[in-house]
C-alpha cells in the first residue's frame, strides 16, 4: 500500500521569498504524484502532476515540483511567493491496484504568507 | 473543464438521521470517490467506485454506504448520523483517459448535532 508524508504542518514565508514544501512517498513501483491546493472552504485544485518522463514538472501559478526517486520525494517549489498563495497544499500518490485507481493524500501543509 | 457538483454545501442534521450527499460529474469519468477531510488528518478515502453499480471500501468505510446507479452520479449515505461524522466531505472523479487526475467538487460541510 502507498503512503504520503508531508512533514511540515504549517509554514510561514514572506511575500516575495522562495518556497519549498516537502513531500515523501512510499510505494513499491513508480508512482504517479500530484500536488493540489485548497483555498479556505473550497475543494482541491490540481497544481501539477508527474506520471513519467522529465522529473521536473511545471504547474499552474508558477509552481514546479521535482521527482527524486532515490529520495522518494516530490517537493513543491515556487521562486517568489505571492500573498494569494496562502492556502493549504496537499501531496498525493496514486497507484493502480486490481484494475482500479487508488490515490492517497498527505495530511497537508498550511502556508501563511506575511507582508 | 471537468465539473464535479455536490448538491449541498452546508448541512445540519440531527443524530440518528439518515443523510444523503449527492455528487454529479459531467465528464463521463468511470472512477468516482468520496473523501472525508478533517484538520490534521488530511483527506481520507471513504468509498470509491470504478463503474456503475460497483463500489469498493476505502480506508474509513464504517458508518457509510454508497450508491452508483448511473455513471455520472455517486451518492454517499450516512445511515444513522453521529456527531463524529461532522466533517467536510469531498466528492471527486477521474478517468484513465483524462490522465488519472482526480477532479474535486467544492465540498459539503456536514454538522451533526
Amino acid at each position: 500500500a502507498q503512503s504520503v508524508t508531508q512533514p511540515d504542518i504549517h509554514i510561514t514565508v514572506s511575500e516575495g521569498a522562495s518556497l519549498e514544501l516537502r513531500c515523501n512517498y512510499s510505494y513499491g513501483a513508480t508512482p504517479y504524484l500530484f500536488w493540489y491546493v485548497q483555498s479556505p472552504g473550497q475543494g482541491l485544485q490540481l497544481l501539477l502532476k508527474y506520471f513519467s518522463g522529465d522529473t521536473l514538472v511545471q504547474g499552474i501559478k508558477g509552481f514546479e515540483a521535482e521527482f527524486k526517486r532515490s529520495q522518494s520525494s516530490f517537493n513543491l517549489r515556487k521562486p517568489s511567493v505571492h500573498w494569494s498563495d496562502a492556502a493549504e497544499y496537499f501531496c498525493a500518490v496514486g497507484a493502480w491496484s486490481g484494475g482500479y485507481q487508488k490515490v492517497t493524500f498527505g495530511t497537508g501543509t498550511k502556508l501563511q504568507v506575511i507582508p | 473543464d471537468v465539473k464535479v457538483t455536490q448538491s449541498s454545501r452546508y448541512l445540519v442534521k440531527r443524530t440518528g438521521e439518515k443523510v444523503f450527499l449527492e455528487c454529479v460529474q459531467d465528464m463521463d469519468h468511470e472512477n468516482m470517490f468520496w473523501y472525508r477531510q478533517d484538520p490534521g488528518l488530511g483527506l481520507r478515502l471513504i468509498y470509491f467506485s470504478y463503474d456503475v453499480k460497483m463500489k469498493e471500501k476505502g480506508d474509513i468505510p464504517e458508518g457509510y454506504s454508497v450508491s452508483r446507479e448511473k455513471k455520472e452520479r455517486f451518492s454517499l449515505i450516512l445511515e444513522s448520523a453521529s456527531t463524529n461524522q461532522t466533517s467536510m466531505y469531498l466528492c471527486a472523479s477521474s478517468s484513465y483517459s483524462s490522465g488519472n487526475t482526480i477532479y474535486f467538487g467544492e465540498g459539503s460541510w456536514l454538522t451533526v448535532v
